[in-house]
């Protein structure tokens, strides 16, 4: 069982430049997450979905967009990448958060340079 | 204020110690309580949720008390493996399932 996948694991991009992280999970969670964790600073939730082609913002979504074109997939992208974005992504996904709690991929470490 | 503050530590204790943190959250209206753990560049992992009446894990005991907006964490005869750091995390009000996560407090446990 797999639980939550992210990849990439580890990213360098310059300034300007967009990419794509991908998210999937195989336990059919409706809600799907996306955090940022830097240091000193609890995790940060950017976007989140509730569901199958539903996306939300989070407390930090400049600069982010995502998809949520199937259940089990979630995608964040950065449109152009800042320095300010060099951090740690984690997704999460979960049944029903307040009771079962979150689930989280390996994270993705971005710097940009 | 912070919605969630931690102790950030580092607490240093013996193996075979008896450890315990808190975390006090502002929102008096928050509801769901969890403690993660989260090993050194890893991602957090569920530890155990808190229950109103206090809950207890083996070793670990999770407390919450709401008239003074605190949760707890009790860690008995720590063990060398028990070293992470510990998160605790709260449910904003009336946002469904997004969480608010405190900074962390770092154990390590010295053999």
């Amino acid at each position: 069982n797999a639980g939550v996948t992210q990849t990439p694991k580890f990213r360098v991009l310059k300034t300007g430049q967009s990419m794509t992280l991908l998210c999937a999970q195989d336990m059919n969670h409706e809600y799907m997450y996306w955090y940022r964790q830097d240091p000193g600073m609890g995790l940060r939730l950017i976007h989140y979905s509730v569901g199958e082609g539903t996306t939300a913002k989070g407390e930090v979504p400049d600069g982010y967009n995502v998809s949520r074109l199937k259940k089990q997939n979630f995608l964040l992208g950065l449109e152009s990448a800042a320095p300010s974005q060099t951090s740690v992504y984690f997704c999460a996904s979960s049944a029903g958060a307040r009771v079962y709690g979150y689930t989280f991929g390996s994270g993705t470490r971005l710097t940009v340079v | 204020r912070k919605e969630v503050e931690q102790d950030p530590g580092p607490f240093n204790v013996p193996e075979g110690a008896t450890v315990a943190f808190n975390c006090t959250y502002s929102n008096s209206a928050s509801q769901s309580f969890f403690w993660y753990r989260q090993d050194c560049r890893k991602e957090p992992k569920l530890l155990m949720s808190v229950y109103s009446s206090g809950n207890e894990d083996g070793r670990f005991t999770a407390q919450l008390n709401r008239a003074s907006q605190y949760i707890s964490l009790l860690i008995r005869d720590s063990k060398l493996s028990d070293s992470a750091t510990y998160l605790c995390v709260v449910n904003i009000p009336d946002t469904g399932n997004q969480f608010y996560f405190g900074t962390g407090t770092s154990l390590t446990v010295i053999p």
